[in-house]
């Protein structure tokens, strides 16, 4: 079994700042299979970033990824109001699907 | 608007059983595979479970496994989550989200907003 661990746990920061999220696997995985999503509280997950690097429609491309084999990371360049959420990484698996413990990424 | 509804959830006690059913609206969702994942309070996100657009394929975690059934009926394009012997455990927000093969990506890109299960005596 595939275990993502994500850090930092939270991440403080100021609007306009940059944010550096990471995502490490336990073993190698595919970067076609590694998947970030965004999640505000009392929402649904939002997929963001899709094969590791691909925005997903409609995402600003302030949010990108990169990575590969054990550790992957999520930037957001200029971060804006709506940006503070907890982040989730996730490995689309054959037969199971992990999801990381998440960031939080917070106002400071 | 192309959505994911959840319903059935509720307050159990342990031991009992609850069906969770997914609905779509905006497209078919006889067209998808489907998964379930599950967010206790306060904490990450869980997959569940997953059954193929044909039903062809069904999985689930082990966590769940022997006590969970993932089904779909095509006729309602519904897919449900029969949960049996309920645990403490096992409450959550429970999410049915769209699977999604794109060349060689695979993620799942429409969340549902959720159905509550509270399993507590």
């Amino acid at each position: 079994e595939i275990v993502l661990t994500q850090s930092p746990g939270t991440l403080s920061l100021s609007p306009g700042e940059r944010a550096t999220l990471s995502c490490r696997a336990s073993q190698s995985v595919s970067s076609n299979y590694l998947v970030w999503y965004q999640q505000k509280p009392g929402q649904a997950p939002r997929l963001l970033i899709y094969g590791a690097s691909s925005r997903a429609t409609g995402i600003p491309d302030r949010f990108s990824g990169s990575g590969s084999g054990t550790d992957f990371t999520l930037t957001i360049s200029r971060l804006e109001p709506e940006d503070f959420a907890v982040y989730y990484c996730q490995h689309y698996g054959t037969s199971m699907h992990t999801f990381g413990q998440g960031t939080k990424l917070e106002i400071k | 608007q192309v959505q994911l509804v959840e319903s059935g959830g509720g307050v159990v006690q342990p031991g009992m059983s609850l069906r969770l059913s997914c609905v779509a609206s905006g497209f078919s969702l006889n067209n998808n595979g489907v998964h379930w994942v599950r967010q206790a309070p306060g904490k990450s996100l869980e997959w569940v479970a997953f059954i193929q657009n044909d039903g062809g394929l069904i999985y689930s975690a082990d966590s769940v496994k022997g006590r969970f059934t993932i089904s779909r009926d095509h006729s309602k394009s519904t897919v449900f989550l029969q949960m049996n012997s309920l645990r403490a455990d096992d409450t959550a927000v429970y999410y049915c989200a769209r699977d999604i093969w794109l060349l060689e990506w695979r993620f799942f890109d429409l969340w549902g907003r959720g159905s509550l299960v509270t399993v507590s005596s």
